[in-house]
């Protein structure tokens, strides 16, 4: 696609529910990110994928937090038993390399979650 | 990890003026890049800049990687203009970007 495209922009949780944030990243980019922006914050790091392989998750802040992209494109990022912390927009980006190549990366509009 | 500074954290411009924000890095880096937040909360790319100097109409951009900073100019400052302006640096170490705290820039008619 001509961008990042991140769905769904708005999605609002109750406490203890599970949510699925899905971001498609720009065609034939091989690296995607996840980053968490909190409220008057930059964005942090969550996890990083080279195609399919997920090589730093490092960032995620829990083990209720999970990424996957199992066929290298699309990518979704999982929240379980979602608590009022995990409030922020959740940005997805993607590069067409990495480690050192040609890494500008790209935003996606985000998904804002909010969890009442 | 690498430490990213931004300043000023807010500024506020008359609608034609000259604005310059600075962002210091701690640590050796592949890659900067400059984004403008809008008000939506999309990150736009403004440049991307490891080293050396760049134009793109009223904004340009210089880094200095040997002194670990950068700055990014804006000239005849437009309403449009507002929103938070972030620096992310890529170390020479890894894939992901390591933001600053950003700008929050407020251009009055």
């Amino acid at each position: 696609g001509a961008g990042v495209s991140q769905s769904p922009r708005y999605k609002v949780a109750k406490r203890g529910q599970d949510v699925a944030l899905r971001c498609d990243p720009i065609s034939g980019h091989v690296s995607l990110f996840w980053y968490q922006q909190a409220l008057g914050q930059g964005p942090e790091f969550l996890t990083y994928f080279q195609n399919e392989a997920q090589l730093d998750k490092s960032g995620l802040p829990s083990d209720r937090f999970f990424a996957e992209r199992p066929e290298g494109s699309v990518s979704t990022l999982k929240i379980q038993r979602t608590q009022q912390e995990d409030s922020a927009v959740y940005l997805c980006a993607s590069s067409l390399e990495g480690g050192g190549g040609l890494t500008e990366a790209f935003f996606g509009q985000g998904t804002r979650l909010t969890v009442v | 990890g690498i430490q990213v500074e931004q300043s000023p954290p807010d500024l506020i411009l008359q609608e034609g003026a000259n604005s310059t924000l600075r962002c210091n890095f701690s640590d050796s880096v592949n890659n900067l890049q400059w984004f403008h937040q809008n008000p939506w909360g999309q990150l736009i790319n403004l440049f991307y800049i490891p080293s050396g100097t760049k134009q793109n109409g009223r904004l340009s951009a210089t880094t200095v990687a040997t002194e670990r900073y950068s700055l990014l100019y804006i000239s005849s400052s437009q309403t449009t203009d507002s929103g938070v302006y972030f620096c992310a640096v890529e170390e020479t170490s890894g894939s992901r970007l390591t933001f600053g705290e950003g700008t929050q820039l407020t251009v009055n008619p």
